[in-house]
């Protein structure tokens, strides 16, 4: 059973701080790494897609990537209020079509 | 991106009731894909489904329950048969509009079930 597992939090980081959220991955074939992001009541979003280790960076979104590991990061950089949500963490096989999500973990910024 | 119309919104069913929901993409697309997200919990894959041939269930998932029709490059449904409180949830249709090559998801907006 391939799993992906994060930590629920909540995680709660002042306005201004950094976020940081982890994903561990069980299938060592995993090639394709996503972050979303899901408001209540909302559908998911894509934010962030990794393929190769090392880092990625898109705004205030810095994801990273380490396969020997098998662990996946997303860092929030100057949070803000409006980054509370729930992050899932999603692995993807190389030319397979099946993702699966991490149960996702809950973040709060406080203003 | 794609922009994805999933009908209806949110239901309230009858237990023994059959729902069918529909997901409508703005794009051709080769794979829709039905997850399901139970309250409080994550996304679960039902199946993916392909035009022109049957859909691909996951484990625990059967097609006399979840009957897919994915009739053209644009448009799919989910049935949801023989309701029964479990089935409370929100079911989501999702595309990879770029034909697997990135394996980024877009979802529409979910239909929220609630079954009494």
């Amino acid at each position: 059973q391939k799993e992906v597992e994060q930590n629920s939090g909540p995680l709660s980081v002042p306005e201004g701080a950094i976020a940081s959220l982890n994903c561990t991955y069980s299938d060592r074939v995993s090639q394709s790494f996503f972050w979303y992001r899901q408001y209540s009541g909302k559908s998911p979003e894509l934010i962030m897609s990794i393929y190769s280790n090392g880092d990625k960076e898109d705004g205030r979104f810095t994801a990273q990537l380490n396969k020997a590991s098998q662990y996946v990061s997303l860092l929030i950089r100057d949070s803000q209020p409006s980054d509370s949500a729930t992050y899932l963490c999603a692995v993807n096989e190389d030319g397979g079509f099946k993702t699966i999500f991490g149960a996702g973990t809950r973040l709060f910024v406080k203003a | 991106s794609a922009v994805i119309s999933q009908k209806p919104s949110r239901d309230i069913c009858q237990r023994g009731t059959s729902l069918t929901i529909q997901c409508q993409v703005d794009s051709q697309v080769t794979m829709m894909f039905w997850y399901r997200q139970q309250p409080g919990q994550s996304l679960t894959l039902i199946a993916t489904a392909n035009q022109g041939s049957e859909a691909t269930y996951e484990s625990g998932f059967v097609i006399d329950k979840f009957p897919i029709s994915r009739p053209n490059l644009t448009f799919s449904t989910l049935t949801v048969s023989n309701m029964s409180p479990e089935d409370s949830s929100i079911y989501l249709c999702s595309v990879e509009p770029r034909g697997g090559a990135t394996g980024e998801l877009f979802f529409g907006e979910g239909s929220r079930l609630t079954v009494l």
